[in-house]
């Protein structure tokens, strides 16, 4: 199954500055997910979003953070205030057309604050 | 606590050399158990999902298992392709996935 594409694939930002990631379906899947993954650590939950709508969202996922589907196919992930910490690789998944839960993953976005 | 402990950490195999990997969980109500392949600089890639104990599911060199309390990842005769970081994860009540810190699998020539 085609997964999902990411923009951009590498994004160098100061501290403090904002930054928006996009995560572009490749067809119109309603359930998605934001996870990240710090350098040599396991992958973390952010948030799911379903139909428009945060459906789960994890302790990380805290009010430097949103989501949107701003025109109903990107869907966005911003960090208003970027902090050193939040240097890591961010991945876009969407569940399988089946249903059963598995979740196919983009290439991801390689944010690194400076 | 972790709820995913995967093991060993990194794994050095020859070529051809079968092994298995272990995943081990502690969450209830386990909606299911998922193994990926992740390559460095990559997304994690999707290779199976098994649901109940005693599933079992197979892709070319790979066969995966389901206990009550642990899933193998077994690999046949492996080649250098195989060379990757296999990340085992699993989801409870709901669809979030809880993963665990991955396998570094490298198989040599």
């Amino acid at each position: 199954e085609p997964e999902v594409t990411q923009t951009p694939s590498h994004q160098v930002t100061q501290m403090g500055q904002e930054v928006i990631l996009r995560c572009v379906p490749i067809s119109n899947h309603l359930y998605f997910y934001w996870y990240r993954q710090i350098l040599g650590q396991k992958v973390e939950f952010l948030v799911s979003f379903y139909n428009n709508e945060i459906s789960e969202k994890s302790e990380i996922f805290d009010d430097q953070f949103s989501v949107e589907r701003p025109d109903g196919s990107n869907f966005t992930l911003k960090i208003r205030s970027t902090k050193l910490e939040d240097s890591a690789m961010y991945f876009c998944a969407r569940t399988g057309t089946g249903g059963r839960g598995e979740q196919f993953f983009g290439p991801g976005t390689r944010l690194t604050v400076l | 606590e972790d709820q995913v402990t995967q093991s060993p950490e990194a794994l050095r195999l020859q070529e051809g050399e079968s092994s298995s990997l272990n995943c081990s969980y502690t969450v209830s109500g386990l909606r299911g158990l998922f193994w990926y392949r992740q390559d460095p600089g990559k997304g994690p890639e999707f290779l199976f999902t098994l649901y109940s104990a005693g599933e079992e599911k197979e892709k070319e060199r790979l066969k995966a298992t389901l206990t009550k309390k642990e899933s193998f990842l077994h690999i046949t005769a492996p080649k250098p392709e195989d060379s990757a970081t296999y990340l085992c994860a699993v989801q409870e009540g709901n669809y979030q996935l809880i993963w665990g810190a991955g396998t570094k699998l490298i198989i040599k020539p």
